[in-house]
């Protein structure tokens, strides 16, 4: 267990409406990942941070902001959602000297935009 | 660019054996995973590949040929709980390090 937890587990919103998802970690690590898992994709990378205010873009970033004003928190903003947004979300963290970098993922949060 | 490809659904027997493949195109490779998904549910991590070679780790072993983009996850003994999804994911270093992951394969167990 990598202490990390998601909410909210589940939300249905409206189009254009904003959304913000939030991860929560207890052992202080470094790197934290939004991902989106979309039948047929797998996960793909929606942002990352190497730090608290250190964030960076993944491949399928528009349309969403993050912030990190806190070591143990993530937040991932949709400003205005749409229907291509729905999607299952994953917090991921990456242990901090590990040779792997193996990730642990949250338990995800399930996104209906209707 | 970077490309994984893994079979989409697999179907095996209780107690049988099942070899699920993964092809990749990276031009930074760094290190191959495995992860399992029970429906519902976070990947968890399964293998690390970094070197050529198996690697065991009870009723699962992993391979990975670097010179041919390809690796494979053996599954021993299935049983009903090793229904799942199974994603091949490959740790890129061009431009920052990035992990892609690959669609993933379904596999049934079947009694």
């Amino acid at each position: 267990d990598a202490g990390i937890t998601q909410s909210p587990r589940h939300k249905v919103t409206e189009t254009g409406t904003p959304v913000t998802l939030r991860c929560h970690q207890t052992e202080n690590h470094r790197y934290m990942y939004w991902y989106r898992q979309d039948p047929g994709h797998g996960l793909r990378l929606i942002h990352y941070s190497y730090g608290v205010k250190d964030t960076d873009k993944g491949e399928v970033s528009d349309g969403y902001s993050v912030s990190r004003s806190k070591t143990e928190d993530f937040l991932l903003t949709l400003e205005s959602a749409t229907s291509s947004q729905t999607s299952v979300y994953f917090c991921a963290i990456t242990p901090g000297g590990g040779r792997t970098d193996t990730q642990y993922f949250g338990p995800g949060t399930r996104l209906t935009v209707l | 660019g970077q490309n994984i490809d893994q079979p989409t659904e697999m179907t095996a027997t209780e107690g049988a054996i099942v070899q699920i493949n993964c092809t990749y195109q990276t031009s930074g490779f760094n290190g191959l995973f495995w992860y399992q998904q029970h429906a519902g549910e976070a990947p968890t991590f399964l293998s690390y590949n970094v070197l050529d070679g198996l690697e065991e780790k009870g009723r699962f072993s992993s391979f990975l040929s670097r010179s041919k983009g390809y690796s494979y996850l053996l599954l021993k003994e299935l049983q009903m709980k090793d229904s799942a999804s199974y994603l091949c994911a490959v740790r890129d270093n061009t431009g920052g390090f990035k992990t892609i992951f690959g669609a993933g394969t379904r596999l049934f167990v079947k009694a």
